[in-house]
């Protein structure tokens, strides 16, 4: 029973070009969602992350955006450069006590020169 | 360096043996989370522990698995008698405060590659 899902298991882009990352929910009790961003052998490195009040969240390249009502969430990354290949997390967390984060199992983002 | 510290980054262990987990939170940091991955898999949460206290093990396996957080020293993950399934990588992540919104950012420390033979 996957709570959160990332339907595509692998991503190729063009260096240069916008990179467009998904995410499915089921919970609705969901308030908080965070990408992380994996090289092979090291640990998930915090990207960007949105509250369920907002709809959008921009950093620099990394922009995540939120449908509730889709309950759906994508990170765009505009440009993409080869140093962004990597596994692409995407998390959700229900506030309050409960400290665990949900991932989905992950896309593989190659981003070609 | 002030990340998340875990050691050691690959442990081999044989069938029956104990695997002993550290991880040191970031500096400032009282929230320690362990996680497990498989291969091909997302992270999958196992424990949540403040200084001295198990606040979620919902995803802690009954039998054979432990963890503390002692008030000095860093936080420990424990496998009793290891079976080949427990072979995966296992991170640990700290946060500066009480899950829920902007301060639930956990960050995660390199892993620990646990093989069991």
């Amino acid at each position: 029973d996957q709570q959160v899902k990332q339907n595509s298991p692998s991503l190729s882009v063009q260096e240069g070009r916008i990179s467009i990352l998904n995410c499915d929910y089921t919970n609705s009790m969901f308030d908080y969602f965070l990408w992380y961003k994996k090289y092979p052998a090291e640990g998930p490195t915090f990207l960007i992350s949105i509250s369920s009040i907002k709809d959008k969240n921009e950093d620099g390249r990394f922009t995540v955006f939120l449908n509730k009502s889709a309950k759906h969430l994508s990170l765009h990354i505009v440009p993409s450069q080869p140093g962004d290949s990597a596994v692409y997390f995407c998390a959700a967390s229900v506030g309050g006590s409960q400290g665990n984060l949900i991932f989905g199992k992950g896309t593989k983002l190659s981003v070609k020169p | 360096n002030a990340g998340v510290m875990q050691n050691p980054r690959h442990l081999v262990r044989r069938r029956g043996q104990e695997a002993r987990l550290r991880c040191s939170p970031m500096k400032g940091h009282s929230h320690v989370y362990w996680y497990r991955q498989l291969p091909e898999e997302g992270l999958k949460f196992m424990v949540y522990l403040q200084k001295e206290n198990i606040i979620d093990e919902s995803g802690m396996p009954k039998e054979r698995f432990s963890a503390e957080f002692p008030k000095e020293g860093p936080s420990i993950l424990r496998i009793q008698q290891v079976v080949r399934g427990d072979s995966a990588a296992y991170f640990c992540a700290s946060s500066a405060g009480s899950p829920g919104g902007s301060k639930n950012i956990q960050y995660f420390g390199a892993g620990t590659r646990l093989s069991v033979l």
